[in-house]
């Protein structure tokens, strides 16, 4: 049984930095062709991708967001961590983590965790 | 703006049938990758519904009254026998070469009237 949780601060001031772990089971991200992106969702807005590690550590970033991005991961924990700088009231979302299966050009995030509100504010 | 453009809302009667479009460009669903659907309930995570450009691509528990369907730099999302349970938030996925990343569409809001 595949499951995500994610976890991290409810409010960040701005100009901050958000540090959000990603916490799963029932998969192994050394496992050849897993991968684990970050997606958030600004609220009554769309979707947004933000970033993806794969089994091999290859990492990849939204091109809007890149600069202030960093995706790792630890695999003995079975977690991915997801920082992002200078946080600003726009990005508040609630942010989830999800599994990515298969290609990454093909890909589709078959698991999600039930995502995580971050509010930035003053 | 998204990259992938859907309609804000679509609408129709309980039994009926809808479909959501998402359309691209020659960068993304054009460029013949794959297009992947969602539903979102109301306060919950997004769920898979499709993947890949077949109709037959559900994960299990997802009923065949759902099927997805590309052509050209568009695709479509079909339900069929609309039910009330069915009233959700859908969304497209792709991904585009010029980004190098996974692409969203904007929603489309399904009303069950």
């Amino acid at each position: 049984q595949v499951t995500l949780r994610e976890s991290g601060p409810a409010l960040l001031k701005p100009t901050q930095t958000l540090t959000l772990t990603c916490t799963f089971s029932g998969f192994s991200l050394s496992t050849s062709g897993m991968c684990v992106s970050w997606i958030r969702q600004p609220p009554g807005k769309a979707l947004e991708w933000l970033a993806l590690i794969d089994w091999d550590d290859d990492k990849y970033y939204s091109t809007s967001l890149k600069t202030r991005l960093s995706i790792s991961k630890d695999t003995s924990k079975d977690q991915v961590v997801l920082t992002m700088t200078n946080m600003d009231p726009v990005d508040t979302a609630t942010y989830y983590c999800a599994r990515m299966s298969g290609a990454y050009s093909t890909g589709y995030f078959d698991y999600w965790g039930q995502g995580t509100l971050v509010t930035v504010s003053s | 703006q998204s990259v992938l453009t859907q309609p804000p809302s679509v609408s129709g009667a309980p039994g009926q049938r809808v479909t959501i479009s998402c359309t691209g460009s020659s960068s993304n669903i054009g460029a013949g990758y794959d297009v992947h659907w969602y539903q979102q309930l109301p306060g919950t995570a997004p769920k898979l519904l499709i993947y890949g450009d077949s109709n037959t691509n559900r994960p299990s528990g997802v009923p065949d009254r759902f099927s997805g369907s590309k052509s050209g730099t568009s695709a479509s999302l079909a339900i069929t026998g609309l039910q009330a349970e069915d009233e959700a938030d859908y969304y497209c996925q792709s991904y585009d070469s010029s980004l190098r990343g996974s692409v969203f569409g904007g929603g489309t809001k399904l009303t069950v009237l």
